[in-house]
């Protein structure tokens, strides 16, 4: 069965580093989604990718987080600097279409990010 | 813009008991409306999901969840609890642009 892939798994960084998270969606998804799951709390959706354009981005904190897909398949999320209010876990996720509201959302096994 | 509420972060359940899990949403457009499972340091797992049509779903592992429209409602219900079944439950809804609005989550204990 095919499934998302995400690396690392977990990562653990100073305040004021960079850290860059890397996700593989499931083959032939169009959309893919950036996630961040604080402790205790449901995930937050930071970035929507359609194949490489981002379609939503609105709670993604543009001052410090970017995200790109440039070919349209995989996809990188990086933090720069981190803060001590960024330790959660990061999802990916990913669906066929995602311009329809019933389309199911297939998620990876996740980035837990600790920021020291 | 659509949210879900789900109350009690923590539900024990005797091993064998009924589980049941409340979600009420809110949408302002009809909704679409889903079930995942996490387990310890892994990602969702999709366990059901509401479109259209027959609003009794069922899923995965013996669950299902009957959307009411009149009680703005998605519950989650197992008829009988399995260890296998300690985990988080969260619940989700979407309008027409897939962006899932998750709750808080449910903390699923189970007792032997």
């Amino acid at each position: 069965e095919a499934e998302v892939a995400q690396s690392p798994r977990y990562k653990i960084t100073e305040k004021s580093q960079a850290v860059a998270f890397w996700c593989d969606p499931i083959s032939g998804h169009a959309t893919l989604y950036w996630y961040r799951q604080i402790l205790g709390q449901g995930p937050e959706l930071l970035v929507q990718f359609q194949d490489e354009s981002v379609v939503d981005d609105s709670q993604l904190p543009k001052d410090r987080f970017s995200a790109e897909r440039l070919k349209g398949v995989d996809s990188t999320l990086k933090i720069q600097p981190a803060e001590l209010g960024d330790s959660a876990m990061y999802l990916c996720a990913s669906s066929l279409v995602g311009l329809v509201g019933t389309d199911t959302q297939y998620f990876g096994p996740g980035t837990r990010l600790t920021v020291l | 813009a659509q949210s879900v509420t789900q109350l009690g972060s923590h539900v024990s359940v005797s091993e064998g008991a009924l589980v049941l899990l409340r979600c009420n949403y809110s949408s302002s457009v009809p909704p679409y409306l889903f079930w995942y499972v996490q387990y310890p340091n892994q990602g969702l797992q999709l366990l059901l999901k509401y479109t259209t049509g027959a609003t009794l779903v069922k899923g995965i592992n013996g669950f299902e969840a009957e959307f009411k429209k009149s009680e703005t409602s998605f519950h989650l219900t197992k008829p009988s609890a399995h260890m296998s079944d300690a985990a988080e439950y969260f619940c989700a809804v979407s309008g027409g642009n897939n962006r899932l609005a998750f709750g808080k989550g449910n903390q699923v204990v189970v007792i032997p």
